[in-house]
């Protein structure tokens, strides 16, 4: 167990709606990072946040957007869902202080499935 | 950003050692080393990192070319439940973003 939490841990919709991801990092973990990880793309970058900020971009569509709340906690939303939105995702949290020097923990991820 | 270049699988036994190798030519100076591991049905864990010397840590050690165009992640042992997606990554100093790439699948023969 990460200490990291990401609720549902399965999330079943229909295409063209919108839904919205948890995850609430390991206590005292500052960052947040969310990845999408699908058969054909593998494991993507998607956002951090820092301390409610947001820090650094990866691939994240327009579609997608994400926050970080006061109490740290994080939410991913995915809206006009597509069919090609399916993969797992997952959310991370590291220790304040520069990526290359500090290890991410990983929650269990969600699984979203678009039908 | 800098890449690395992992076989796609890798066989081993148990209770034997297992060297994983990973190519990274283009690495920069303030580039860290990192792998990680994916179980199956899991999210990647963190396995060791390293800058320019070799690590060692409970789980593995990570060997670094002198040059550090390429690491070695040895597991002393593996075991069954070793068995995972293993994933090197460059991290540069100051940046935030990992890029992971399609990693190399052990497998682990009883």
């Amino acid at each position: 167990d990460s200490g990291v939490t990401q609720t549902p841990k399965h999330l079943i919709t229909a295409t063209g709606q919108r839904v919205t991801l948890r995850c609430s990092p390991r206590s005292g973990d500052l960052s947040v990072y969310w990845y999408q990880q699908s058969l054909d793309q593998g494991l993507q970058f998607l956002i951090q946040y820092y301390n409610g900020e947001e820090r650094a971009k990866g691939n994240i569509l327009e579609r997608f957007s994400a926050q970080q709340f006061p109490d740290l906690h994080s939410e991913l939303n995915l809206s006009s869902l597509e069919l090609g939105d399916s993969a797992l995702y997952f959310c991370a949290s590291s220790l304040p202080g520069q990526g290359a020097y500090n290890e991410q923990f990983f929650g269990p991820g969600t699984r979203l499935t678009v039908l | 950003d800098a890449k690395t270049t992992q076989p796609n699988s890798m066989e081993s036994n148990e209770e034997e050692p297992v060297h994983l190798p990973c190519n990274h030519s283009t690495i920069s100076g303030t580039d860290y080393i990192h792998w990680y591991r994916q179980l199956p049905s899991q999210g990647p864990e963190y396995v060791i990192h390293g800058l320019t010397s070799n690590v060692n840590n409970r789980m593995a050690s990570l060997a670094i070319a002198e040059d550090r165009k390429s690491s070695t992640l040895i597991l002393h042992r593996a075991t069954l439940r070793d068995a995972a997606v293993y994933y090197c990554i460059l991290i540069p100093s100051g940046t935030y973003k990992y890029i992971f790439g399609t990693g190399t699948r052990l497998k682990v023969l009883a």
